[in-house]
């Protein structure tokens, strides 16, 4: 079963605008980590955000904020005031535990940002 | 800054050959994987290692070997490339930790090429 579902191939957003990237997510562990990468079209993944299953709070890094809903299994990305350099595609990932070291990514979302 | 550093951008094989990808890291990191990435699939996790000369498969090892002789080399050996492994591979690194964010760490990715 897909552990990671990303259910947006690809997306359009304005520049200055924000975008929300939607990722839900499967796990029986009540102990677990979310993680969001960058993948410019240079190839290599920017790790951009992390939300712990018990964390109390959204996760926030500058224009990056995660809207973490655990009861409804989903970690989505919001992108705010969006850049030409944010167009990459964007990957969701989970790592449960006890399989400590392994991460489950979903399909991905292209975002394309319009000047 | 966290280097990860994987041998070639862009490598082009035949079929039956033998490929080795390697992949150095200069963090001192335990942890070490490789992914490969396919359009509409994400990363899937091949191989990975937690310590020199340990390894474990991941969800595709089929076709796949991997060797761990230094801390910081890990590299991928396709015994017999075949076609249906075209693909771009990621290396990646990470501290272990258990519940802590410990965000893997990606190398530039290797775009192969299998004729």
């Amino acid at each position: 079963a897909q552990k990671i579902t990303q259910t947006q191939p690809g997306m359009f957003v304005q520049e200055k605008e924000a975008v929300t990237l939607d990722c839900t997510y499967d796990t029986s562990d009540p102990s677990y980590g979310l993680f969001w990468y960058k993948q410019p079209s240079s190839g290599e993944m920017i790790f951009l955000i992390y939300q712990g299953s018990y964390d109390q709070q959204n996760a926030t890094e500058g224009r990056y904020s995660l809207n973490f809903q655990k009861a409804r299994k989903s970690a989505n990305l919001v992108i705010s005031a969006s850049q030409l350099g944010d167009s990459a595609m964007y990957f969701c990932a989970m790592r449960e535990t006890p399989n400590d070291y392994k991460l489950s990514f979903g399909a991905g979302t292209t975002v394309t940002v319009r000047a | 800054d966290v280097k990860v550093t994987q041998s070639s951008r862009y490598l082009v094989k035949r079929t039956g050959e033998k490929v080795f990808l390697e992949c150095v890291q200069d963090m001192d990191h335990e942890n070490m994987f490789w992914y490969r990435q396919d359009p509409g699939l994400g990363l899937r996790l091949i191989y990975f290692s937690y310590d020199v000369k340990m390894k474990e498969k991941g969800d595709i090892p089929e076709g796949y070997s991997v060797s761990r002789e230094k801390k910081e080399r890990f590299s991928l050996i396709l015994e017999s490339a075949s076609t249906n492994q075209t693909s771009m591979y990621l290396c990646a690194s990470s501290t272990p930790g258990q519940g802590a964010r410990n965000e893997q760490f990606f190398g530039p990715g290797t775009r192969l090429t299998v004729l």
